[in-house]
Formats: C-alpha cells, sequence, structure tokens
C-alpha cells in the first residue's frame, strides 16, 4: 500500500515563500498529486493539482519530478491567512483505486 | 459555500446507538465521499460512490455502511457506536470517478459526539 509522507509542522512569516513536500513512494501511473488546504472545523479546499513538471495558478505552484516519487507545494509570500492545515492527496499504485491522503502538515504564519 | 451540504450539523448521542448522516453533493457531481477526522487528526477516507455504485473503499469499518440513492444524494450510517466514534465526518462530492482533472468540493461536516 502506498504511504505518503509530510512534515508535521512548518513555520514562516509574513511574505516569505514556503515550500511543503510530500513523499509518496508508489503512486498509481495514471494519477494526479492534489494538494487541499483546510481552516480548523471546515473541510479541506482544493489548492492545485499536477502529474509532472510544474504547475502554477493564481495561488500556488506545485513542483514534481521526473520520478514522481514526490511534490512539492509552493506558496509565494505567505499571509497571516495563509495558516491552515495542507494534505497532500496521491492515487495507490498497489491497489486498483485508492485515495491516500497525507497526514497534513500545520503551516503557521507568523507577522 | 461548496454547494455541498450536510444534515445535521451536530449529533450527539450514546454509545451502542446507531445514526445516519446525509450528504447531498452539488448539483451535476456524480461522485460522493465519506471522510472522519478525528479531533486534531488527518482526513480518513471512509469509502467512495459513483452514481450509485460502491467505487473505492477506504478505512471504514465494518460497523459503518454507505449506500448513494438515484437522485444523487448520500447517507452514512453508523451503527454500535462506540465513544472512539466521535469525530467529524464530511462529505465531499466531484463531478467524476478518479483524481485527474476531478476536484472534490467539500461540506461543512456532521459533528459527531458520542457519550
Amino acid at each position: 500500500l502506498a504511504k505518503t509522507t509530510q512534515p508535521i509542522s512548518m513555520d514562516s512569516y509574513e511574505g516569505q515563500e514556503v515550500n511543503i513536500t510530500c513523499s509518496h513512494n508508489n503512486i498509481a501511473t495514471n494519477d494526479y498529486i492534489t494538494w487541499y488546504q483546510q481552516f480548523p472545523s471546515q473541510g479541506p479546499r482544493f489548492i492545485i493539482q499536477g502529474y509532472k513538471t510544474k504547475v502554477t495558478n493564481e495561488v500556488a505552484s506545485l513542483f514534481i519530478p521526473a520520478d514522481r516519487k514526490s511534490s512539492t507545494l509552493s506558496l509565494p509570500r505567505v499571509s497571516l491567512s495563509d495558516t491552515a492545515v495542507y494534505y497532500c492527496l496521491v492515487g495507490d499504485g498497489d491497489s486498483n483505486y485508492q485515495l491516500i491522503w497525507g497526514a497534513g502538515t500545520k503551516l503557521i504564519i507568523k507577522p | 459555500d461548496s454547494g455541498v451540504t450536510q444534515t445535521p450539523k451536530h449529533l450527539i448521542t450514546a454509545t451502542g446507538q446507531r445514526v445516519t448522516l446525509r450528504c447531498s453533493p452539488r448539483s451535476g457531481d456524480l461522485s460522493v465521499y465519506w471522510y472522519q477526522q478525528s479531533l486534531d487528526q488527518g482526513l480518513q477516507f471512509l469509502i467512495q460512490y459513483y452514481n450509485g455504485e460502491e467505487r473505492a473503499k477506504g478505512n471504514i469499518l465494518e460497523r459503518f455502511s454507505a449506500q448513494q440513492f438515484p437522485d444523487l444524494h448520500s447517507e452514512l450510517n453508523l451503527s454500535s457506536l462506540e465513544l472512539g466514534d466521535s469525530a467529524l465526518y464530511f462529505c465531499a462530492s466531484s463531478a467524476s470517478y478518479g483524481l485527474a482533472y476531478n476536484e472534490q468540493f467539500f461540506g461543512p461536516g456532521t459533528r459527531l459526539t458520542v457519550l
């Protein structure tokens, strides 16, 4: 069964760039890597998705190396409102179909 | 507002009881997912339905069951409740069943407290 690993927590300061890496040793060949953001007592919210190389949208960038065994979510110039838990989600290459969520990274942004 | 609705918002019950959580997906979405999130824990994927059929199964206990009805709403049934079942239960919906280009939209959750 595939497993994902994320740092439990990270701290940063307003205006800095934050990079959160998720390791996923056996994702499905055809599956994408997705990142979600969750605020306390709310459901997670989609941030970005990618398959390989680099994807960028209005809020984040996602870097995926050629071997796809990891991915890095990059948040440019964070603000206090970016304080949240960030999850990576990948498919499971071992079984027919599975949703493997990371344990989440609690990001705290300081003024 | 994600467009996904869940009822009830809060539920307090006793050990050994049975409860039903309800979810209405976004208009047009065919997939419904159920998740459990215990206090300060990550998301645990329970089960996914696509257009009425079970599509994927995660760490769902045998005491738990779910179904998706023809109108695409879904219910999660939790029976023989234990203290450890106290958690926030999220429902999510998406247009399709895979992960590619298939963003999940989460509801506000049902907070279950088992006393």
